[in-house]
């Protein structure tokens, strides 16, 4: 079974630069994930979809971010204007249902602001 | 809030020698316990879980972990440890009767050498 997939997995942009991470979660997952990894502030959520409405965006760490679940096998995470600050691990994960489920995570999508 | 504390930033071992990754958590409900192994350059994956029931759990790669209520830890431990256990674990909590969403601890980096 293919599991979580983002693209890119490197990217590399000029500060002010719009980004666009892509994430396609597992079949028949109803949960959506965005995760941050960072040095200084180890792995955060950003926000969480179910059933492709966002549920919790109270991680977003400021209006530059969006993130959109148009369908369920497809999400964005946008930043515009990027900044160097926001150079990170992004990482998309999903999970089917109930509290207690494995969550399943995409091997992250590596953002350099520079 | 659910948060996690993992005590110890690095651990390093020399191979064939037992290990334990220390997890406390702070929680004011009962909770779900998970430990997840991060290899370089890669997502995460899941090691083992506490749900419910024995307060011993045997996960993949030889791994276990045993959940103590009164003293609000998670540890996990290995008897003999390989190179390929290199990795970066986390500690992780959620709240059984609130979010599927998981509050991360800040990482131990297991190093062993050989």
């Amino acid at each position: 079974d293919a599991g979580v997939i983002q693209s890119p997995r490197h990217e590399v942009t000029e500060m002010g630069q719009e980004v666009t991470l892509r994430c396609k979660p597992i079949s028949g997952h109803d949960y959506l994930f965005w995760y941050r990894q960072t040095m200084m502030r180890g792995l955060e959520l950003l926000i969480y979809f179910n059933n492709n409405v966002p549920i919790d965006d109270s991680g977003m760490p400021e209006d530059r971010f969006s993130a959109k679940m148009p369908n369920a096998s497809f999400s964005t995470l946008k930043i515009q204007p990027s900044e160097p600050r926001d150079s990170a691990v992004y990482f998309c994960a999903s999970s089917r249902g109930t509290v207690g489920n494995t969550i399943y995570f995409g091997e992250g999508s590596w953002l350099t602001v520079v | 809030a659910q948060s996690v504390t993992q005590l110890d930033s690095q651990v390093p071992v020399f191979e064939e020698a037992p290990v334990e990754l220390r997890c406390n958590y702070s929680s004011s409900v009962s909770v779900y316990l998970f430990w997840y192994v991060q290899y370089p350059n890669q997502g995460l994956q899941l090691l083992l879980k506490y749900l419910s029931g024995s307060t011993l759990v045997k996960g993949i790669n030889g791994f276990e972990a045993e959940f103590n209520k009164s003293q609000t830890s998670f540890h996990l431990r290995k008897p003999s440890v390989h190179i390929s256990d290199t990795a970066e674990y986390f500690c992780a909590v959620s709240n059984p009767q609130g979010a599927q969403k998981l509050v991360f601890g800040q990482g131990t980096r297991l190093t062993i050498n050989p």
